[in-house]
C-alpha cells in the first residue's frame, strides 16, 4: 500500500486561474479531508468528505470546493486564484469506523501563484 | 473556539540532552490532544497521542487539563530526532478535523 498519494508534486499557476488537485486516501480509509499549510505555519483545516458528500469545513472561502469520488478519491478545486493560495495542500485520509480517526498524511501539492 | 499554541518555533539542544516542546491548548470540552512529526523529505506522520498514554521512540507526553498543556519530553535527545513537531486537537465535536499548532523544528546538536 502506497498510502495516501496525491498529485501533481508541484504546480505554478498565475493569479485568476484555477486549479485542481488530487488525492488518493490509503487503502480502507473512506474519509478525506484537505489541510492548507502556508509556509512557516501549520496545516489548516479545509474541508472533510464522506459518502461523496462535504461534512465539515474550515474558515475558507467558497472559492474552495471538493468533490469525492465513489472509489474514495478526491479532488480540491480552487477558484479565481490569489496569491495567498500559495501554500502547500495536504490531502489527509481516515477510517470512520471506532471512536479515533488517526488521520494519515499524503506528501502534498505545492502551489504556487504568480 | 479551539486553538493550539506552540510558543517555540525553533529548539536547539545537544544530543543526549533533555528535550521538552511546548504545547498549550484553549477548548472548553473534552480535546484530544497529538503530537505529529515531519523528518526532513518526508510526510507528515503521528507521533503519539494522549489517549494512548504509550511512550514512542522515547518520547512521552502528559495531559495537563488544568493547565491545559500537553508537552513532548524525551530526557535524552538523539540526532535523529531533529525534525518538525506539531501539537494538535480534535474534539468530541469535530471527529477526525485536526486544529494544529505552529509547529516547533527541533534541532539536535552532535
Amino acid at each position: 500500500d502506497a498510502g495516501v498519494t496525491q498529485s501533481p508534486t508541484h504546480l505554478i499557476k498565475t493569479r485568476g486561474q484555477q486549479v485542481t488537485l488530487r488525492c488518493s486516501p490509503k487503502s480502507g480509509h473512506d474519509t478525506v479531508s484537505w489541510y492548507q499549510q502556508a509556509l512557516g505555519q501549520g496545516p489548516q483545516f479545509i474541508f472533510q468528505y464522506y459518502e461523496e458528500e462535504e461534512r465539515q469545513r474550515g474558515n475558507f472561502p467558497d472559492r474552495f470546493s471538493g468533490h469525492q469520488f465513489p472509489n474514495y478519491s478526491s479532488e480540491l478545486n480552487v477558484n479565481a486564484l490569489l496569491l495567498g493560495d500559495s501554500a502547500l495542500y495536504l490531502c489527509a485520509s481516515s477510517e470512520t469506523s471506532g471512536s479515533y480517526y488517526e488521520q494519515y498524511f499524503g506528501p502534498g501539492t505545492r502551489l504556487t501563484v504568480t | 473556539a479551539q486553538r493550539v499554541t506552540q510558543p517555540e518555533k525553533l529548539l536547539s539542544v545537544f544530543k543526549g540532552a533533555p528535550v521538552e516542546l511546548k504545547c498549550n491548548y484553549s477548548y472548553s470540552g473534552s480535546p484530544e490532544l497529538f503530537w505529529y512529526v515531519q523528518y526532513s523529505r518526508q510526510r507528515l506522520q503521528l507521533l503519539l497521542r494522549h489517549i494512548s498514554r504509550e511512550s514512542i521512540k522515547g518520547f512521552t507526553a502528559d495531559l495537563n487539563k488544568g493547565e491545559t498543556s500537553f508537552h513532548l519530553k524525551k530526557p535524552f535527545a538523539q540526532e535523529e530526532d531533529s525534525a518538525m513537531y506539531y501539537c494538535a486537537l480534535t474534539s468530541e465535536t469535530s471527529g477526525s478535523r485536526l486544529t494544529f499548532g505552529e509547529g516547533t523544528q527541533l534541532t539536535v546538536n552532535p
